[in-house]
């Protein structure tokens, strides 16, 4: 597609309960990067794909949160026994191969997770 | 702990007069530092970039200017106008090795007045 889609636009979900959060990169971009933004917060790192591998996982905040891609395309944010401070703006963007500092990322527009 | 970091959490400018929006940052290993905006509902969109090579870089009314000594950088909006308002994020780059993410600061919210 033309931009980074993410689906769905909003969540609300019960604590406890599992989401899954999507996010379809533009095509031929092969890196793919998920951020989180809680309120009053900046965009934290959780974690970013390099084709279908995970070199860095290190901002996922605890093993209830895990991540794929698939086909080098269509990654998937799961979120298991969510709990309130999981609440926040969940951000992919997605970036292609080249100079970053020519192309920066490719945002979309974010799921806004609410945990009630 | 915070490797950039925006101190200013909002901003105010009059319709027309220079917006400053400053950075700071404590890696020196960062390559290079790019300038975000984002408007409510939707994701950030990437505005202006600069190297480390370099002091500044200029794209129409938007100017960064970094100082390496200082691990400073800012943005220059000249003339500020009403559809700059939005929140503005600096994000840095560790030293390039495949594609390591991104650091981002807090944002800073800008209000141009009319």
């Amino acid at each position: 597609g033309a931009g980074v889609s993410q689906s769905p636009s909003n969540k609300v979900t019960e604590k406890g309960k599992d989401v899954e959060l999507r996010c379809d990169p533009i095509s031929g971009h092969t890196a793919l990067y998920w951020y989180r933004q809680s309120l009053g917060q900046g965009l934290e790192f959780l974690i970013y794909f390099q084709g279908n591998s995970a070199p860095d996982k290190s901002g996922l905040p605890s093993d209830r949160f895990s991540a794929e891609r698939t086909g080098g395309s269509v990654s998937t944010l799961t979120i298991q026994r969510t709990q309130q401070e999981d609440s926040a703006v969940y951000l992919c963007a997605s970036n292609q191969q080249g100079p970053l500092v020519l192309y920066g990322y490719t945002f979309g527009s974010g799921t806004r997770l609410t945990v009630v | 702990d915070q490797q950039v970091k925006q101190n200013s959490p909002s901003l105010s400018v009059q319709e027309g007069r220079i917006s400053i929006l400053n950075c700071d940052y404590t890696n020196s290993m960062f390559d290079y530092f790019l300038w975000y905006k984002k408007y409510p509902a939707e994701g950030p969109t990437f505005l202006i970039s600069i190297s480390s090579i370099k002091d500044k870089n200029e794209d129409g009314r938007f100017t960064v200017f970094l100082n390496k000594s200082a691990k400073h950088l800012s943005l220059h909006i000249v003339p500020s106008q009403p559809g700059d308002s939005a929140v503005y994020f600096c994000a840095a780059s560790p030293p390039l090795s495949g594609n390591t993410p991104l650091v981002f600061g807090k944002g800073t919210r800008l209000s141009v007045i009319a």
